[in-house]
């Protein structure tokens, strides 16, 4: 298996922007995070998902954010519109029904200019 | 909130093992203790996890207290590629709202020649 794969890996936006990030998690694995990463905040969960449905999004830092699980080999996360303090590396990761082990991609980095 | 604390960092010689301790003294019985660890700029790599007893596998060792509410992942013979961010975590091994994987800031190790 190739993975949790991350797309695109690096992404240079201008503020105001649509911004969609993807993600095409483990076959087979049925739980999927989102996470975002930055020096002052560390990783955050935004949103986690299970068997498709939206589980916990607390973690979404406002309405400009929103993600979406169509089906169990796809998910994205959208921000609109985009701001430069939403500049960070953004992770995908999945995880078996047994929820023992998460894998993760190798994550997108945004910039927002 | 992360449930776990941990040092900020930590030194070690190559070659020597790294004993990186976490508290988790809140821990349910139905957690377990989770151990990551991220290398600069890549997504979170899972490392080893457990119950209560100590376990091992071929990254490392971890021991958990009897009580539980503490545990230590060993590097035996650790190299300067295992210099990363080690993140330790409790989380219950299922779906649902209590599967999150809440990451806390972690212990920052430094393998040194």
């Amino acid at each position: 298996d190739a993975g949790v794969i991350q797309s695109p890996r690096h992404e240079v936006t201008e503020m105001g922007q649509e911004v969609t990030l993807r993600c095409k998690p483990i076959s087979g694995h049925n739980s999927l995070f989102w996470y975002r990463q930055t020096m002052m905040r560390g990783l955050e969960l935004l949103i986690y998902f299970n068997n498709n449905v939206p589980i916990d999004d607390s973690g979404m830092p406002e309405d400009r954010f929103s993600a979406k699980m169509p089906n169990a080999s796809f998910s994205t996360l959208k921000i609109q519109p985009s701001e430069p303090r939403d500049s960070a590396v953004y992770f995908c990761a999945s995880i078996t029904g047994t929820g023992v082990v998460a894998f993760f991609g190798q994550g997108t980095r945004l910039t927002v200019v | 909130d992360a449930k776990t604390t941990q040092p900020p960092s930590m030194d070690c010689a190559e070659g020597r093992a790294a004993n990186l301790p976490c508290n988790h003294s809140t821990i349910s019985g139905n957690e377990y203790v989770y151990w990551y660890r991220q290398i600069h700029s890549q997504g979170p790599q899972y490392i080893i996890h457990g119950l209560k007893n100590n376990e091992t596998n071929e990254m490392a060792s971890l021991i958990i207290t009897e009580d539980r509410k503490s545990s230590t992942l060993i590097l035996p013979h650790a190299t300067l590629r295992d210099t990363a961010v080690y993140y330790c975590i409790v989380r219950v091994a299922y779906g649902g709202s209590q599967g999150n994987l809440i990451f806390g800031k972690g212990t920052k190790l430094s393998v040194k020649p």
